[in-house]
């Protein structure tokens, strides 16, 4: 089993709509959860940290957070053609400061 | 400017060249990393260091080695490319538990 792990997609999405990705940890002591969107051969950039369960909402993402469940998810509300990319989930576990990260979900939003 | 830097953006070596690629912050933070991405394979770690006397060997280490010169600047030697070294390379910066920003990348080809 993989220490995070992701749907590699690609996710479809019609533009407006909803992209709902999820992504599954091991460590059952993970302290923070990171979401990375990357454009083909750019770098990584952050556009949401969450650290307690719930929902955190920044603008059109929203990242749900439950731990109990091992589980992180990233909602993309009224998904623009600018929103295809890869989208990576980071975790920082308990022990050391390094992020693992999933292998990542490539997302084509569809005019 | 950009908060993290790399050089060389772009580099094509032949087999045996020892090659540097050169890290450098202007957001203060102790810790930088280097990783490597190929297509399928995600990020990788290859070393990490959380201050100027502190450096560990992350998950793919064999091949490489870092120099950490300033609490600013963190390098990354390929003594001897081979071409399973061809990747993207990135570098980030990184304070405690929380996220890692990331440099442009070098996108380093070995013939």
């Amino acid at each position: 089993q993989k220490e995070v792990e992701q749907n590699s997609g690609p996710l479809s999405v019609p533009e407006g709509a909803i992209a709902s990705l999820n992504c599954t940890y091991s460590d059952r002591g993970s302290q923070s959860f990171f979401w990375y969107r990357q454009y083909s051969g750019k770098s990584p950039e952050l556009i949401m940290s969450i650290y307690s369960n719930g929902d955190k909402e920044d603008g059109r993402f929203t990242a749900q957070l439950n731990k109990a469940s091992q589980y992180v998810s990233l909602l993309i509300r009224d998904s623009q053609p600018s929103d295809s990319a890869t989208y990576l989930c980071a975790v920082n576990k308990a022990a050391g400061n390094k992020l693992t990260f999933g292998g990542g979900t490539r997302v084509l939003v569809k005019p | 400017d950009a908060d993290v830097t790399q050089t060389p953006r772009n580099r094509i070596t032949k087999t045996g060249k020892r090659i540097m690629l050169e890290c450098s912050q202007t957001k203060g933070h102790d810790r930088m990393y280097w990783y490597r991405q190929d297509p399928g394979l995600g990020l990788r770690l290859i070393y990490y260091s959380f201050d100027v006397k502190d450096i560990n060997k992350g998950e793919i280490s064999d091949g490489y080695s870092v120099s950490r010169q300033a609490q600013a600047k963190f390098s990354l030697s390929l003594e001897s490319a081979i071409p399973n070294q061809t990747a993207l390379y990135f570098c980030a910066t990184g304070q405690g538990y929380n996220e890692q920003f990331f440099g442009p990348g070098t996108r380093l080809t070995v013939l």
